[in-house]
């Protein structure tokens, strides 16, 4: 059974406050590592695409690290602001496969 | 540049019923997967499509089953509705049939089983 497991469920920040999230997941047969950010309401949007061990990619004030001989990544938000909360999901992709196998997410509620 | 686009938005059934999901892709992206999202849970994996060959299946029963049309479309066919198949279904399309880009996805269809 695969699992990726996420933490915290849930986080509530003050406006301004800097935030991290980790996505644990097998470490063996990786293939790639998705994050997403879904908005209530709306679609899941995808934020990363992360291969290789090591990767480290930025978006704005959102970023993301990747270890694949350990089998976790981190999402780390500077300076949240009230458009961040959403519940940010990760995905696992293992060798020859095509699956997206998620998490349980990270709620994230921003308080202004 | 329409997104992925899902219909119906929401709908309720009976139990043992049948229903029919559609999904249309990005324009270009040859390649549609689709989710079910249970309160709670991350979404589980059901169907890829690419190029109208079926990539991959979950772990779902062959109640459920889908197609991919010439146009990459697709259909969610789901026969013997229970309970348990309230959730969400996601549909997503990514260009290619590989996992290398993020997917876009659909805002859903909100199944209720009653």
């Amino acid at each position: 059974i695969l699992n990726v497991e996420q933490s915290p469920q849930s986080l509530h920040v003050q406006e301004g406050d800097s935030t991290n999230f980790t996505c644990s997941f097998p470490s063996s047969n990786f293939y790639a590592l998705h994050w997403y950010r879904w908005e209530t309401a709306k679609s899941p949007e995808a934020l990363f695409v992360m291969t290789l061990n090591g990767d480290e990619k930025k978006k704005g004030r959102i970023s993301a690290t990747l270890n694949t001989k350990e089998g976790y990544s981190y999402l780390y938000i500077k300076g949240s602001q009230p458009e961040d909360s959403a519940t940010y999901l990760c995905a696992f992709i293992w060798a020859g496969s095509y699956q997206l196998t998620f998490g349980k997410g990270t709620k994230l509620s921003v308080i202004p | 540049d329409a997104g992925v686009t899902q219909s119906p938005t929401h709908l309720i059934k009976t139990r043992g019923q049948h229903v029919t999901l559609r999904c249309s892709p990005i324009s270009g992206h040859k390649s549609v997967s689709w989710y079910q999202q249970v309160l709670g849970q991350g979404p589980q994996f059901i169907f890829q499509y690419y190029e109208k060959e079926e990539r991959g299946r979950g772990n779902f029963p062959d109640r459920f089953s889908a197609r991919q049309f010439p146009n990459y479309s697709s259909e969610l066919n789901v026969n013997a509705l229970l309970l348990g198949d309230s959730a969400l279904y996601l549909c997503a399309s990514s260009p290619i049939g590989d996992t290398d880009y993020g997917y876009t996805f659909g805002s859903g269809t909100r199944l209720t089983v009653v």
